[in-house]
Order: structure tokens, then C-alpha cells, then sequence
């Protein structure tokens, strides 16, 4: 089955506090894709990153970080530093392979990040 | 250059009444798909297009139909609306679903049936 968990509904920190969003995958392919998206209260889902199963090397992009392990099935992501405008819902989501041989995204329920000055 | 638009932004719909949700994208895109968001329950797939003419059913298509007569445009259509159809509505695209390419996301379309 394929499945993707957020476990933390909600986290609320201060600004400058660095924060850590959890995301665990289930798959049974060997091949997949892992995606970040960012949903800030306007409402539009924003891409942030694409990662796939073969590499697993961590990724930096500025304030933002990406850790992927295969090993324990992860893939967090960490805000450094967060900001007021780094406040929005962070869904992981999870690129399979349909019965069809078509790819598919399949999401997690998202995390809802605020950020207080 | 749009991306991917939706039209209509906000809806309501009295139980039975039907409507479509137009999907537009402008980035050649093979791929098209329609999404609805709940409370807590992340995107769920509706249906999904892999190239014009060509439609296929997704995670929870019941109650949904969908055409993509032209290669820009995706069509979803509730023919008989029901209460638990208000959501939001969100369509994708994206170049490629062979490869995983990143769906690109349209604004949504906030439905409420009552």
C-alpha cells in the first residue's frame, strides 16, 4: 500500500526557532519520487522539492533543508530560522505507480505551521 | 503565461444540482488532474488525464465525470451534487507522469453543496 504519514497536525513556534516537519512514507516500488508542497493561507499549493529514490543525499535550498533515509522511510524537512512567512500547511506527498502504469501522487493530511513574532 | 487556472474560484451548489469546474493550463502539459482537499485528509485524486481524449479514474470518483476534449482544458463535472462533495477542488498538471515530474497546482475551487 502506498501511504504517507504527517504525524504533527500543528506546530506553533517563535520566529527564528528552527523547526523540523516529519514525514514517513509507505511504498512497495522500488522506484518512487518524494515531494514537498507548500500551501500558504491563500490557498494555492506550492512545489518546493522533488526527490527520488535513488539519491539520498540531503538537500539545501537557503532557510530550508531536506533529509531523506530510505532506511527509516523519511523524508523531514527543516525550516532554519523560520519566519511569519514561512507560516502555511506542508504536505509530503509520495509518486507511485497506479495498476494502470501510470504515476500517481498520493498526499499526506499536511501540517500546519505558525509562525508567532 | 497563466500556468494553470480554474474557473469557477468559489460555488454553491443546492443538493442535485449539477455543475463543471473548468481546468485550464497554458504549459503544454500531457498530464492533467482534479484533487479535492478536506479538512485533515490531505489531496485525494478524483480522476486524471494522460493526454487529450484519454481520462482515467482515481482515487475516489464516484459521484465525478471528467472529458479533456482539448489538450489545454479538463472538465470536471458533478451531475447530481451531494453534500459531501463540498471540498476543494484543485487541478494539476504536469509534463510528464512517466517520470514524476511535479504536478503544477491551479488557486482551487471552494464548493459548498447544501
Amino acid at each position: 500500500a502506498q501511504k504517507v504519514t504527517q504525524a504533527q497536525t500543528e506546530i506553533s513556534v517563535v520566529e527564528k526557532e528552527d523547526v523540523t516537519l516529519d514525514c514517513v512514507y509507505e511504498t512497495r516500488d522500488t522506484t518512487y519520487y518524494l515531494f514537498w508542497y507548500k500551501q500558504p493561507p491563500s490557498g494555492e499549493l506550492v512545489f518546493l522539492i522533488r526527490r527520488n529514490s535513488f539519491d539520498e543525499q540531503n538537500e539545501i535550498s537557503g532557510r530550508y533543508s531536506w533529509n531523506f533515509q530510505k532506511s527509516t522511510s523519511s523524508f523531514n524537512f527543516t525550516i532554519t530560522a523560520s519566519q511569519v512567512v514561512d507560516s502555511a500547511v506542508y504536505f509530503c506527498a509520495l509518486s507511485f505507480l497506479m495498476d494502470t502504469g501510470r504515476r500517481a501522487l498520493t498526499f499526506g493530511s499536511g501540517t500546519r505551521l505558525q509562525v508567532q513574532p | 503565461n497563466a500556468g494553470v487556472t480554474q474557473t469557477p474560484k468559489f460555488r454553491v451548489l443546492k443538493t442535485g444540482q449539477s455543475m463543471t469546474l473548468l481546468c485550464a493550463q497554458d504549459m503544454n502539459h500531457e498530464y492533467m488532474y482534479w484533487y479535492r482537499q478536506d479538512p485533515g485528509m490531505g489531496l485525494r485524486l478524483i480522476h486524471y488525464s494522460v493526454g487529450e481524449g484519454t481520462t482515467a479514474k482515481g482515487e475516489v470518483p464516484d459521484g465525478y465525470n471528467v472529458s479533456r476534449l482539448k489538450k489545454q482544458n479538463f472538465l470536471l463535472g458533478l451531475e447530481s451534487a451531494a453534500p459531501s462533495q463540498t471540498s476543494v477542488y484543485f487541478c494539476a498538471s504536469s509534463y510528464s507522469g512517466g517520470t514524476s515530474y511535479e504536478q503544477y497546482f491551479g488557486p482551487g475551487t471552494r464548493l459548498t453543496v447544501t
